[in-house]
């Protein structure tokens, strides 16, 4: 069966520091999600693309968050600096494109902790 | 306010029991309801989809819409220990962002 491929799993930084993560979304899956959930709350869309393009960015803090996706395919999300409020779980999410159903298929999360 | 209100729970149910899941919301605009369960340390996944006002059962789960009261339900019958999750609604205005609630930890015991 078909996954949404996310690494690191776990991270543990230093605030202040750099920390990157990488999503391979499901073959052929051109919307791809980056969604933070904090413990004990929804997770929340920081980031959306269509293949390569930003479609929704406003919740991004973009003085210190990144999210690309250059061919379309995989994409990584960068924080820089990593401040103590950063410590959540950082899903990413894919679907068809055609999302009417909110059918959005999840990976298993890089869970950030920083310290 | 949030948009979306779910109750936190946990809710600690015996096996067999029907469960209730709530979630009220303050936009009459959202047109797509949607229940995922996300097991301990995995990411959500789709459990029911409703459009607009009305029921829908699939198995053991039934959804409930009440776009009058602007309020959203999940039954569960018959559950089960395997059913022990955290439960997140979440709606949407036609192709627009999916909007979670907080999500309602659920643990059902032999």
């Amino acid at each position: 069966e078909a996954e949404v491929a996310q690494s690191p799993r776990y991270k543990i930084t230093e605030k202040s520091q750099a920390v990157a993560f990488w999503c391979d979304p499901i073959s052929g899956h051109a919307t791809l999600y980056w969604y933070r959930q904090i413990l004990g709350q929804g997770p929340e869309l920081l980031v959306q693309f269509q293949d390569e393009s930003v479609v929704d960015d406003s919740q991004l803090p973009k003085d210190r968050f990144s999210a690309e996706r250059l061919k379309g395919v995989d994409s990584t999300l960068k924080i820089q600096p990593a401040e103590l409020g950063d410590s959540a779980m950082y899903l990413c999410a894919s679907s068809t494109g055609r999302p009417i159903t909110g059918e959005l298929f999840f990976g298993e999360g890089s869970r950030l902790t920083v310290l | 306010q949030k948009e979306v209100e779910q109750d936190p729970g946990p809710l600690s149910v015996p096996e067999g029991a029907i469960v209730s899941l709530n979630c009220t919301y303050s936009n009459s605009a959202f047109q797509y309801f949607m229940w995922y369960r996300q097991y301990s340390r995995k990411g959500p996944e789709l459990l029911m989809y409703t459009y607009s006002s009305g029921n829908k059962e699939d198995g053991r789960f039934t959804a409930q819409v009440d776009k009058s009261s602007k309020y959203i339900s999940l039954f569960i019958r018959d559950s089960q220990p395997s059913d022990s999750a955290t439960y997140l609604c979440a709606m949407k205005i036609n192709t627009d962002k999916l909007i979670f609630g907080t999500g309602t930890r659920l643990q059902v015991f032999p």
